[in-house]
């Protein structure tokens, strides 16, 4: 299974962009790039997921360097309720695999 | 509804007795998963269903046994497990397709063994 490679921890302070990277240079051609978030006490929660174009939604954008092996997830702007642990996963179309990395705390300063 | 509901919340077992997680989606999805996460880790896959079959078993001891009655059911069933088997079990779902859609997660089942 390829794997994804997070720092630990990062802060950031409240109402400004956080750029969270990932490197997955084993990553396969039918690998999804997925992130997901979880709170203190909660399930992870689905935050975007990309194939090989950049993607935008609701809570953030993914941007999906050109070799694949590479990707960084922005918060647009922070707010004390993004602070949370962030995982970039890649997803095997072909197993159904949804493989955790190690995850990148988030802090968020007021 | 787009909510993955797993009971219980809380469990406490001994090493001998015998107890069920239960996992329930109403999405319509068709593959569901089973993680185990220990305190400060990511969660780690522990068994894959597709279409109510099991694809996917990370080499998990017999002592955990999952079951898919129906699409919208999962059941992980314990045994004989060891205090090392304390962890929040977590249930996901999605839909199941070779377009790797999201997946939802439950708050999970906090086990503790004693």
């Amino acid at each position: 299974d390829a794997k994804t490679t997070q720092p630990n921890s990062m802060e950031s302070n409240e109402e400004e962009p956080v750029h969270l990277p990932c490197n997955h240079s084993t990553i396969s051609g039918t690998d999804y790039i997925h992130w997901y978030r979880q709170l203190p006490s909660q399930g992870p929660e689905y935050v975007i997921h990309g194939l090989t174009s950049n993607v935008n939604n609701r809570m953030a954008s993914l941007a999906i360097a050109e070799d694949r092996k590479s990707s960084t997830l922005i918060l647009h702007r922070a707010t004390l309720r993004d602070a949370a642990v962030y995982y970039c996963i890649l997803g095997s179309s072909n197993t159904g695999k949804l493989i955790f990395g190690q995850g990148t705390t988030l802090q968020v300063k007021p | 509804d787009t909510e993955v509901t797993q009971t219980p919340k809380h469990l406490v077992m001994g090493m001998t007795n015998k107890k069920s997680l239960k996992c329930e989606q109403h999405m319509g999805h068709r593959a569901m998963y089973w993680y185990k996460q220990k305190a400060k880790k990511p969660p780690e896959l522990m068994f894959v269903y597709s279409y109510e079959k099991l694809s996917i078993n990370e080499s998990v001891p017999s002592r955990f046994s999952p079951e898919c009655p129906n699409s919208s059911l999962l059941n992980l069933h314990l045994h004989a497990l060891q205090p090392e088997d304390s962890a929040l079990y977590l249930c996901a779902s999605s839909q199941g397709d070779r377009r790797n859609t999201e997946a939802f997660f439950g708050q999970g089942t906090r086990l503790t063994v004693v």
